[in-house]
């Protein structure tokens, strides 16, 4: 079954702490993406990745990392760095550069 | 700068009561304006693609219109299936990203 798989749903993070999201895909497509979304508030870019071991910032990568190992996969860590990480994190990929981007079901992280 | 704005940004409609969305865009050469449905606590499903100014794409109660400066999403007679949060995006000039608008939130009663 084709798709975008992003685990966990929820997550908590306690002070100081990273924390690990994954996003996995079987569509075979080079781009992948995560956005950051808040209530009321656009989807904003973090980061960016068109192609294996290559990743950009987008317009709010501080606090963040990512790695890009595999075509497959583009993990990103909210790092301890990020004093606000409350909100609603999506991945997208994207096949050819004149197809939309679609999306996974998102990870909703916490503070506790 | 690169912008999309949305309005309104809650619309009510009863049942079967006809309405439109809009999303208005900045941006140097359009690359591409799509449209996306959201349900709560779900990532965002694609609707449509839109590229040039006069073009429109249709699917089921969904008509999505494009001008050089803003974009209509027509509801004909909404159901309340069809209540959720409608996304507009453009591609960035340089083609990299999508640039989202804050979403107008659709609720459809019976």
């Amino acid at each position: 079954d084709g798709g975008i798989t992003q685990s966990p749903k929820y997550l908590f993070r306690k002070e100081g702490q990273n924390v690990t999201l994954s996003c996995e895909q079987n569509l075979n497509h080079d781009a992948m993406y995560w956005y950051r979304q808040d209530p009321g508030q656009g989807l904003r870019l973090i980061y960016y990745s068109q192609i294996v071991n290559d990743f950009q910032k987008g317009d709010i990568a501080e606090g963040y990392s990512v790695s890009r190992e595999k075509k497959e996969s583009f993990p990103l860590t909210v790092t301890s760095a990020q004093k606000n990480p409350t909100a609603f994190y999506l991945c997208a990929t994207q096949g050819r550069s004149n197809q939309p981007q679609h999306f996974g079901d998102g990870t909703r992280l916490s503070i506790l | 700068e690169d912008q999309v704005t949305q309005s309104p940004e809650a619309l009510r409609l009863q049942e079967g009561e006809s309405s439109s969305l809009n999303c208005s865009y900045t941006v140097s050469g359009l690359r591409g304006l799509f449209w996306y449905r959201q349900d709560p606590g779900k990532g965002p499903e694609f609707l449509f693609t839109l590229y040039s100014a006069g073009e429109e794409k249709e699917k089921e109660r969904l008509k999505a219109t494009l001008t050089k400066k803003e974009s209509f999403l027509h509801i004909t007679a909404p159901k309340p299936e069809d209540s959720a949060t409608y996304l507009c995006a453009v591609r960035n000039q340089a083609g990299t990203a999508l640039i989202f608008g804050k979403g107008t939130t659709l609720s459809v009663s019976s």
